[in-house]
């Protein structure tokens, strides 16, 4: 009953840094998405893959980069670490589009600190 | 751009009290609205998810409505229980995208002992 996984769940980066967060769906779900959550502003979506091989921009993709490995894996990098970026991020799966009434099923969320 | 409003922003009540948290939305034209749960430290947890066409969807002691027109949906939480403390979310879908959501940025709730 895995559903889906987030690695590291926690990471202090400096400035500059790259890092990649993974995660991993086991609920053969074709779409995935990476939100952010910072405090008063709610959760804000960064990039999404409605399917395997397919990825789009969401409100707020500005310095990251997100890779579909599969259908199981959707990772999100961030190249160079900014103090703005420090947040939970947190990784979701959906069966199919949300409009349609599917679930999202989220990860636990990782929470990265940059210095 | 669809924006979502939960008021009060936090809620503190004795345990065994009835409560009922709100969302507004501001694009009535939407599909669904999912309700969900968030403890501290956690990720979300859907706990209902009600379709357009319907008025009401309940879950034990959870019931959530869906008033399109007004742009308003209630979750209705019966005698609550200190269990129940967490921050509870509204999400419906992104105005023109049907894989976009817009989430609340939540009610904190506190059941008192």
């Amino acid at each position: 009953n895995a559903g889906v996984t987030q690695t590291p769940k926690f990471q202090v980066l400096k400035t500059g840094q790259s890092m990649t967060l993974q995660c991993a769906q086991d609920m053969n779900h074709n779409s995935m998405y990476w939100y952010r959550q910072d405090p008063g502003m709610g959760l804000r979506l960064i990039y999404y893959s409605a399917s395997e091989g397919t990825t789009d921009k969401g409100e707020v993709p500005n310095g990251y980069n997100v890779s579909r490995l599969n259908k199981r894996e959707f990772s999100l990098r961030l190249e160079s670490a900014a103090p703005s970026q420090t947040s939970v991020y947190f990784c979701a799966s959906t069966e199919g589009p949300f409009t349609a009434g599917n679930t999202i099923y989220f990860g636990e969320g990782s929470w990265l600190t940059v210095v | 751009k669809q924006e979502v409003t939960q008021i009060p922003a936090a809620l503190s009540v004795p345990e065994g009290e009835n409560l009922v948290l709100n969302c507004s939305f501001t694009d009535s034209a939407i599909y669904n609205l999912q309700w969900f749960r968030q403890d501290p430290g956690k990720g979300l947890t859907s706990l209902l998810l009600i379709q357009s066409s319907q008025r009401e969807q309940t879950s034990g002691r959870l019931n959530a409505s869906l008033d399109k027109s007004s742009g308003r949906s209630t979750l209705y939480i019966a005698a609550s229980q200190p269990g129940d403390s967490a921050t509870y979310l509204c999400a419906v879908p992104y105005s023109g995208g049907y894989q976009k959501v817009t989430f609340g940025t939540g009610t904190k709730l506190q059941v008192i002992p």
